[in-house]
């Protein structure tokens, strides 16, 4: 069965402090995709970045960066001095590609709150 | 394009009315979903469309909720004999379905809020 765990309900840090949010996942499939979203205070998720189960290779996109690691079934991100408009919620989720079924699911997020 | 849109993005009805959303995808977008949230929750699935048809539907979607995609355009949600319990936010995403298998991103709507007194 598919399942997403983020661990983390909430974290707090100050302004430009590094920090990670984990990801674990659980999938029968050998090819999925992960991703992640935000969700600002307004409500609307935005994207954020896409993995498919084939490239391991880390990312990094200005501020953000992504570990995504097979072995431990993990795909951490990480925000590097971290801003007030970084405070959301960030949810990972996977897709299998079973044919027929491309259904994203979600984990219960982590709520980041970075401090001025 | 400015993105999926919902309609509405809030609806208080009272239990036991029927309600119906509305969600226009991102036009070349083929698959579209619906989603539900709760407070502290991330989205739980509810249905998914390919084109006009109805691919798969979560054991939380019950008999009271219907989802149609006439003509794979735009998406509606219909929640009749509603109950408290269906107070949260219905989500509505769209994604690009490409050559099997793979998967894009999906891009979501603002949402519809319901309220149910």
């Amino acid at each position: 069965a598919q399942k997403v765990t983020q661990a983390q309900t909430e974290i707090s840090v100050v302004e430009k402090e590094d920090v990670t949010l984990d990801c674990v996942y659980e999938t029968r499939d050998t090819t999925y995709y992960l991703f992640w979203y935000k969700q600002p205070p307004s409500g609307e998720l935005v994207f954020l970045i896409r993995r498919n189960s084939f490239d391991e290779q880390n990312e990094i996109s200005g501020r953000y960066s992504w570990n995504f690691q097979k072995s431990t079934s993990s795909f951490n991100f990480t925000i590097t001095a971290s801003q007030v408009v970084d405070s959301a919620v960030y949810f990972c989720a996977l897709s299998e590609v079973t044919p027929g079924t491309y259904k994203y699911i979600f984990g219960t997020g982590t709520r980041l709150k970075v401090l001025a | 394009d400015t993105g999926v849109s919902q309609d509405p993005r809030h609806k208080i009805t009272k239990r036991g009315q029927n309600v119906t959303f509305r969600c226009d995808p991102i036009s070349e977008h083929n698959r579209l979903y619906w989603y539900r949230q709760t407070l502290g929750q991330g989205p739980e699935f509810l249905t998914y469309f390919q084109n006009e048809a109805q691919l798969e539907k979560s054991r939380l979607l019950s008999d009271r909720f219907s989802a149609e995609r006439p003509k794979g355009s735009f998406s509606t949600l219909e929640i009749q004999r509603t109950e408290q319990g269906d107070s949260a936010m219905y989500l509505c995403a769209s994604s690009l379905g490409g050559q099997e298998p793979m998967n894009t991103e999906a891009f979501f709507g603002q949402g519809t809020r319901l309220t149910v007194v």
